[in-house]
């Protein structure tokens, strides 16, 4: 079945240190959402990318959806102690279906 | 703003009791969906629900497993027979009428545990 895993698994950063979490799926994706979930939290929607090589970016956090549209990525800048929680794709295999593949996920700490 | 509710936030029960988690989405949204996490890992897809029916159901909803949307607000999962591997926080899920391209909200949760 289709699969999205995310890399890495974890990551601490220092604040004000650049991070990353690359999102790859075995299908092409017809479209992606990106989720961020903190300790104890719900998922809540950060943003969807739809175009193949599609950027969007909000404020420090940089979105890439890949030209093949299999994958993605999130990038923020100079990382603050508010960015810590647990970042996930979601993966839309194809138009007109309700089923979203969540990525394994990156749980990211950032340290004072 | 308005928020995806759920109840009960907590919900403990023996194996093999049935089970029923309730989701009130937000008011003017046409899709929702339940989605589980075992605890510190990721978000399974279960089933997504539209115009009073099913649309789409994991590997995971088996016969085990229904959805209701009783009354027009209410939107419920029912585990009829629980084992103790369904033990995980369930989520509800709901989004606006453009499919794919609308995000989706997600209630708070329930934390399910199975004795």
């Amino acid at each position: 079945g289709q699969q999205v895993m995310q890399i890495p698994q974890y990551q601490h950063v220092q604040e004000g240190e650049d991070f990353t979490t690359y999102c790859n799926s075995s299908t092409t994706l017809s479209n992606i959402q990106w989720y961020k979930q903190r300790p104890g939290g719900h998922p809540v929607f950060l943003i969807q990318l739809v175009k193949s090589g599609e950027v969007k970016k909000q404020k420090r956090l940089t979105f890439q959806f890949g030209e093949a549209k299999k994958n993605s990525s999130l990038h923020i800048t100079a990382t603050q102690t508010t960015d810590v929680g647990t970042y996930f794709c979601a993966g839309l295999k194809t138009s007109g279906t309700y089923k979203y593949i969540f990525g394994t996920g990156t749980r990211l700490k950032v340290l004072a | 703003e308005p928020e995806v509710t759920q109840t009960p936030s907590h919900q403990v029960t023996q194996m093999g009791q049935e089970v029923i988690l309730r989701c009130v989405p937000i008011s003017n949204h046409l899709y929702f969906y339940w989605y589980r996490q075992i605890l510190g890992q990721k978000v399974e897809f279960l089933v997504s629900f539209y115009n009073n029916e099913i649309s789409e159901k994991s590997e995971i909803f088996d016969d085990q497993f229904s959805v209701e949307r009783p009354d027009g607000s209410n939107f419920t999962l029912k585990i009829r027979s629980t084992k103790l591997e369904d033990s995980a926080m369930y989520f509800c899920a709901s989004s606006h009428a453009d499919r794919e391209f609308q995000p989706q909200h997600f209630g708070d949760g329930t934390r399910l545990s199975i004795l």
